[in-house]
């Protein structure tokens, strides 16, 4: 079975800081893919990233970048000049979509809290 | 605006008594998803539809159910079977197939007094 492990229950940083949030996945499958979702106060899931696993190039979406080492099954989050709004439980996520059930795979969740 | 969106925001059950939960999309998603958060967990999958009066079960589906009966609803019912349904309960909805993200709707807070 898949599984998902984040191994930081809560991170801090200063605000304008950079900010580094891990994951590690154990499958067998090769055909995968990986998400870093958002949950703020709000309790809303918002997706921030996401990786194909067959692609080598890391997957960057503004100040949100990843490291994907397939080898390794690592999977980190990087959060560039953190805001304040960038608050909130980061959940790792997998899915194998040559599976019947598209069913995402949560971690835990790292909740990161940014100081002013 | 298109979305997705789930009522009660808040949800108060005695004991023994079913419940049920609403979410609603109108994104034209093919595949409906429910979920449960429990505090410091991530979520699990209860239930998945990929049609319309079509639905599976996920990993924790004991003492739920669900129907699908238009492609825009996919209602949760708690029922009385559900040993420890006090939780965060959230809705998604996806076009079915390969990187399709799933999006979320604001989820409901059910409580069991």
């Amino acid at each position: 079975a898949q599984t998902v492990t984040q191994s930081q229950p809560e991170m801090s940083v200063q605000e304008a800081e950079t900010v580094t949030l891990s994951c590690t996945y154990d499958t067998s499958e090769s055909d995968y893919y990986l998400f870093w979702y958002k949950q703020p106060p709000s309790r809303q899931m918002i997706l921030v990233i996401r990786q194909e696993a067959y692609k080598q190039q890391n997957a960057t979406e503004n100040r949100f970048s990843v490291n994907f080492q397939k080898a390794a099954k690592s999977f980190s989050l990087k959060i560039s000049d953190s805001q304040l709004g960038d608050a909130a439980m980061y959940f790792c996520v997998y899915v194998n979509y040559g599976g019947a059930t598209n069913k995402l795979i949560f971690g835990t969740g790292t909740l990161l809290a940014v100081q002013p | 605006d298109g979305g997705i969106t789930q009522s009660p925001k808040y949800l108060f059950r005695k004991e023994g008594q079913n419940v049920t939960l609403s979410c609603e999309q109108n994104l034209n998603h093919d595949a409906m998803y429910w979920y449960r958060q429990d505090p410091g967990q991530g979520l699990r999958l209860i239930y998945y539809s990929q049609i319309v009066n079509d639905f599976q079960k996920g990993d924790i589906a004991e003492g739920y159910s669900v129907s699908r009966e238009k492609k825009e609803s996919f209602p949760l019912t708690v029922t009385s079977a559900q040993k420890n349904p006090t939780a965060f309960y959230l809705c998604a909805s996806s076009i079915w197939g390969r990187n399709n993200e799933q999006f979320f709707g604001p989820g409901t807070r059910l409580t069991v007094l």
